[in-house]
């Protein structure tokens, strides 16, 4: 298996522009998770979901974040409008069950830059 | 609230000598405790992770503590390489749920 891929691996987007992440995880997971790491707050979690139903987005910073998982291979998290705050690294990771006695596996991330 | 805590960011040590890296948490509901390596440019990849029911669990050079009762783990690198420089992440779960909560990373650097 390849792993969780991440599409684009940089993006670079003027502020107020619609961004689109990319993920697929790893085939036979069922639990996904979108993370983004910083400085301040280490790997802070965005959302989750399990069986393609989102669990948990309480890690949404706001109302410009959204996250879609149309079926088991393909999840999008989109930011409109961008702001240069929002610029860090993404994670999307995968895991079978999730949670105690599992481990995630991660991808490698997508770089945002927002100007 | 970070649940999470590493509360020292970076760490210096020499090759050859051991490597403790330490993280605090505050849920007690948390039962499955991981620690991921990061190197630069790349995701985090999995080391080690213990079950609330041990207390120590050994990989290899790798070995993880869990002292419940003071809400604190540690991992144990011994002995430490130049290729075990890398940004570490504790990350804990509990379950009832299926996320994992991770602290803020300690930067570990070995000296050759």
């Amino acid at each position: 298996d390849a792993g969780v891929i991440q599409s684009p691996r940089h993006e670079v987007t003027e502020m107020g522009q619609e961004v689109t992440l990319r993920c697929k995880p790893i085939s036979g997971h069922n639990s996904l998770f979108w993370y983004r790491q910083t400085m301040m707050r280490g790997l802070e979690l965005l959302i989750y979901f399990n069986n393609n139903v989102p669990i948990d987005d309480s890690g949404m910073p706001e109302d410009r974040f959204s996250a879609k998982m149309p079926n088991a291979s393909f999840s999008t998290l989109k930011i409109q409008p961008s702001e240069p705050r929002d610029s860090a690294v993404y994670f999307c990771a995968s895991s079978l069950g999730g949670g105690a006695g599992t481990e995630a596996f991660f991808g490698q991330g997508t770089r945002l830059t927002v100007v | 609230d970070q649940q999470v805590k590493q509360n020292s960011p970076s760490l210096s040590v020499q090759e050859g000598r051991i490597s403790i890296l330490n993280c605090d948490y505050t849920n007690s509901m948390f039962d499955y405790f991981l620690w991921y390596k990061k190197y630069p440019a790349e995701g985090p990849t999995f080391l080690i992770s213990i079950s609330s029911i041990k207390d120590k669990n050994e990989d290899g050079r790798f070995t993880v503590f869990l002292n419940k009762s003071a809400k604190h783990l540690s991992l144990h690198i011994v002995p430490s390489q130049p290729g075990d420089s890398a940004v570490y992440f504790c990350a804990a779960s509990d379950s009832g749920t299926y996320k994992y909560i991770f602290g803020t990373g300690t930067r570990l650097k070995v000296l050759a």
